[in-house]
């Protein structure tokens, strides 16, 4: 059972370069979401998932696209990436709420945006 | 829609208490309460549903104000274990339950 697998775990990007952040988890988690972390600014949501071909927008979506094919699978793609994207970035996943479950958080992928 | 937290940061002593607060503009659905060490990734602590409703967790425990909206964490008799950031996450009543916003987290360094 490995939970919530993210990668990579490290990932130098130069300005305008795309790319996808994976992630994968392997206990039939309908909600999934992606966070991003800053210094001093919290985990900001970017994008959630309630389930298989359902995805919606958080806090902070611009510049990311999502899609939700399977239920293990919520991969985070960066269109044209910009300095501003420099952050941790943060998977997680939770059962259908039943008003009893947190999230699970996978171990996180730090991107540099140069 | 933010939720804010207070303090910033706490520094205390091995056996002090402390106290986190987590308070929201919007009607909350749930609070949900997380701890993160450096480097690693927020670890769920506890999530709390209904008015007036309180967890514990070890020493730590937590309520829940439906009324105020407000949600407060208590670590008593603190550890040096307990040294980390404390996040709260918030489902507003109006949104998709799938939707958990955090607040800006509140730094607790327990020293010897």
């Amino acid at each position: 059972n490995a939970g919530v697998t993210q990668t990579p775990k490290f990932q130098v990007l130069k300005t305008g370069q795309s790319m996808t952040l994976q992630c994968a988890q392997d206990m039939n988690h309908e909600y999934m979401s992606w966070y991003r972390q800053d210094p001093g600014m919290g985990l900001r949501l970017i994008h959630y998932s309630v389930g298989a071909g359902i995805t919606d927008q958080g806090e902070v979506p611009n510049g990311y696209n999502v899609s939700r094919s399977t239920t293990e699978d919520f991969p985070l793609r960066l269109l044209s990436a910009a300095p501003s994207q420099t952050s941790v970035y943060f998977c997680a996943s939770s059962p259908q709420d039943q008003g009893f479950y947190g999230y699970t958080f996978g171990s996180g992928t730090r991107l540099t945006v140069v | 829609q933010q939720p804010v937290q207070s303090p910033q940061a706490v520094i205390l002593r091995e056996g002090e208490d402390a106290v986190i607060n987590c308070s929201s503009s919007k009607a909350l659905y749930s609070v949900h309460w997380y701890r993160q060490k450096h480097g690693e990734a927020p670890v769920f602590l506890m999530i709390l549903l209904k008015g007036g409703e309180q967890k514990g967790h070890e020493k730590i425990s937590a309520s829940f104000n439906e009324k105020k909206q407000q949600s407060s964490l208590y670590l008593t008799a603190s550890q040096l274990s307990y040294s980390g950031t404390y996040f709260c996450g918030t489902r507003i009543r109006s949104s998709n339950t799938g939707k958990l916003i955090f607040g800006q987290g509140t730094t607790l360094q327990v020293k010897p």
